[in-house]
């Protein structure tokens, strides 16, 4: 079975500092993965996905995120945070050959002015 | 391009009492998902339709909750009776299909209280 783990439910960065939010899956054979951002009361919109290939990928907004198949990760990234980043961010795991898209807990982002 | 559209935005019940959500994919789009999402918690896929078929429905608590895309474009998903712990936000996802690489577009969601 697929899963995602977001170990950090809050992250607090100061304005103009980079930013990481970390995410950990676990697939039995290749991984598509998925980065979403959710503002209160909105759906989720879509940043980024590594599919295959360049192992850093980017997307939407100045954000990035690094596909590391060793530690099964796929970090999130910005190298300069803005307040309007401050939303909740979902990581998402699909195994190739499925359907299913699962999603973790979600992290909510702090950009501090 | 408009987006994933979902009405209504917000509902309130009582238990028992039943409740249908609407959703109208992008334009195109053969595939759509049906998402809930409690408080403080990720999506969790209930259905997916390929077209007017069902291709993934293992998580739908099909004792209560029902899903219909009858021409292929809008759904509806039912709740009867309702719960409370079915108090969450709903959310409607369409994609362009390909081969499990295609991006989810999602909608606002409608966010249902069961009192």
């Amino acid at each position: 079975a697929q899963s995602v783990a977001q170990p950090e439910d809050q992250v607090n960065v100061a304005e103009g500092n980079p930013l990481t939010v970390k995410c950990t899956y676990s697939v039995s054979g290749n991984p598509y993965l998925f980065w979403y951002v959710q503002y209160p009361n909105r759906g989720l919109q879509f940043l980024l996905k590594y599919i295959t290939g360049d192992n850093l990928v980017k997307g939407s907004y100045g954000f990035e995120a690094e596909f590391n198949k060793s530690q099964t990760s796929f970090h999130l990234k910005k190298p300069s945070a803005l307040v309007s980043d401050s939303a909740l961010y979902f990581c998402g795991v699909r195994e190739a050959g499925s359907y299913q898209l699962t999603f973790g807990k979600g992290t909510k982002l702090s950009v501090i002015p | 391009e408009a987006g994933v559209a979902q009405s209504p935005r917000y509902k309130i019940i009582e238990k028992r009492q039943s409740v249908a959500f609407w959703c109208n994919p992008i334009s195109g789009h053969a595939t759509l998902y049906w998402y809930q999402q409690i408080l403080g918690q990720g999506p969790k896929l209930l259905i997916q339709f390929q077209n007017n078929g069902v291709v993934d429905d293992s998580q739908l608590p099909k004792d209560r909750f029902s899903a219909e895309r009858l021409k292929g474009v809008d759904s509806t998903l039912k709740i009867q009776p309702a719960k409370l712990e079915d108090s969450a936000v709903y959310l409607c996802a369409s994609s362009h299909p390909t081969s499990g690489t295609d991006t989810q577009y999602f909608g606002p969601g409608t966010r249902l209280t069961v009192l």
